[in-house]
């Protein structure tokens, strides 16, 4: 079981806005930063947001993320049919001293 | 361009063991952390083990320590993972990653599967 976790599944129409949310405690999210991946079926995961909010280069700023306390968000705008995935949290675990994933979100859109 | 190309993987049964290579080109690996995360089918990404630029700080999940095996040989430009006595909850797609520094894992391999079965 992660020690972060996110809600298994969520979804938007096309244009619309959706934010994903990652909730941890203070070992992990409360003292480090995270990081948000996307992964499609059969593909390996890319980073989408590093640092909280930062986007690395060719990531759309329709993407975006956010941290407060011990949770994290990230938010994607103007949905696509394309941004249909997996998304994952990420951050580093004082506690464990180790890297934890999120449970992971199936995003769907209508 | 920045690539990692994963092989080594394959089907083992019980208490065997396996070595997972990754080959790091178009950046200066030796700059970088490295990683190993893993996914069994239909489940989420697992973080394995990690390794600092000069091999001198290794970290892994629990559930593999005592029994897997991070490295790296610079010159080579190459990261591996060393498995032994795998069990059946082994089973994944097991991925190498760079880590960017900040916290991110900027590049990923394709992902080789390594199948633990009777």
């Amino acid at each position: 079981q992660s020690v972060l976790t996110q809600p298994p599944s969520a979804s938007g129409t096309p244009g619309q806005m959706v934010t994903i949310s990652c909730s941890g405690s203070s070992s992990n999210i409360g003292t480090n930063t995270v990081s948000w991946y996307r992964q499609g079926p059969g593909t390996a995961p890319k980073l989408l947001i590093y640092h909280n909010n930062q986007r690395p280069s060719g990531v759309p700023d329709r993407f975006s993320g956010s941290k407060s306390g011990t949770s994290a968000s990230l938010a994607i705008s103007g949905l696509q049919s394309e941004d249909e995935a997996d998304y994952y949290c990420a951050t580093w675990d004082d506690s464990l001293s180790g890297h934890v994933f999120g449970t992971g979100t199936e995003l769907t859109v209508l | 361009e920045a690539q990692l190309v994963e092989s080594g993987g394959g089907l083992v049964h019980p208490g065997g063991s396996l070595r997972l290579s990754c080959a790091a080109s178009g950046f200066t690996f030796s700059n970088y952390w490295t990683h190993w995360v893993r996914q069994a089918p239909g489940r989420g990404l697992e973080w394995v083990a990690n390794i600092k630029t000069d091999g001198t700080e290794i970290y892994y999940v629990d559930s593999v320590k005592g029994r897997f095996i991070i490295s790296r040989d610079n010159a080579k430009s190459s990261l591996y993972l060393q498995m032994n006595s795998l069990r059946n909850e082994d089973t994944a797609v097991y991925y190498c990653a760079r880590g960017n520094g900040e916290g991110g894992f900027d590049i990923w391999g394709q992902g080789t599967m390594v199948t633990v079965s009777s």
